[in-house]
């Protein structure tokens, strides 16, 4: 079974903080994404990597940032917390290819005081 | 951004009843999965459907994709109450790379 294995499942953090969400797949796929989801507004792709130190900006890349040194690895970074990042994060991969099944992680719940 | 718009959002029905959630869009998409999400995990995959007017069934649960490729729905029979959860469309773009887009998803609860 493919498994996506986010560091934690819930994390307070203050305002200015610089934090870091981890995520690691265990079946080699080339595609690996970062998404947050938010009540009545769905789930909203902040970035996503194809493959190890390419990265691409989703719908909301700003006021993050991510680093992928190795391909089973996609970490998600906040500069400087802010309340509004307040949210579900959820990390996801994929093999390349039309109609590739996106597998999740459990999510972590970030909460920004 | 291509948007995909699930309706209705919220949806409580009884035991039994048969239900069907809408994902539309005006863009076409060459794949089209649905997903359904528990309280507190991520989303998992019910299916995948590929063809336009493809039709697929997975015990009670019915997934059609429309002929231009632009809509889908799925209708459950006779739901039950381990149907409740989050229903999620996405779709890949035609031509946007490995990039999904997801719906605003459609909260079910059946009530026993």
């Amino acid at each position: 079974d493919v498994k996506v294995t986010q560091s934690s499942r819930y994390l307070v953090k203050r305002t200015g903080e610089k934090v870091f969400l981890e995520c690691v797949q265990d079946m080699d796929h080339e595609n690996m994404f970062w998404y947050r989801q938010d009540p009545g507004l769905g789930l909203r792709l902040i970035y996503f990597s194809y493959d190890v130190k390419m990265k691409e900006k989703g719908d909301i890349p700003e006021g993050y940032s991510v680093s992928r040194e190795k391909k089973e690895r996609f970490s998600l970074i906040l500069e400087s917390a802010s309340t509004n990042q307040t949210s579900m994060y959820l990390c996801a991969s994929s093999l390349l290819g039309t109609g590739n099944t996106i597998y999740f992680g459990e999510g972590s719940w970030l909460t920004v005081v | 951004t291509q948007l995909l718009e699930q309706s209705p959002q919220f949806l409580s029905i009884q035991e039994g009843e048969n239900l069907t959630v809408y994902c539309n869009s005006s863009s076409v998409f060459s794949s089209l999965q649905w997903y359904r999400q528990e309280p507190g995990e991520g989303p998992v995959l019910l299916v995948t459907v590929v063809t336009g007017g493809e039709v697929k069934k997975l015990k009670r649960l019915t997934f059609q994709f429309g002929d231009a490729r632009k809509d889908s729905s799925l209708h459950i029979t006779a739901a039950q109450p381990g149907d409740t959860g989050l229903y999620l469309c996405a779709g890949r773009g035609s031509n946007t790379g490995n990039q999904f887009y997801f719906g605003t998803g459609t909260s079910l609860t059946v009530i026993p």
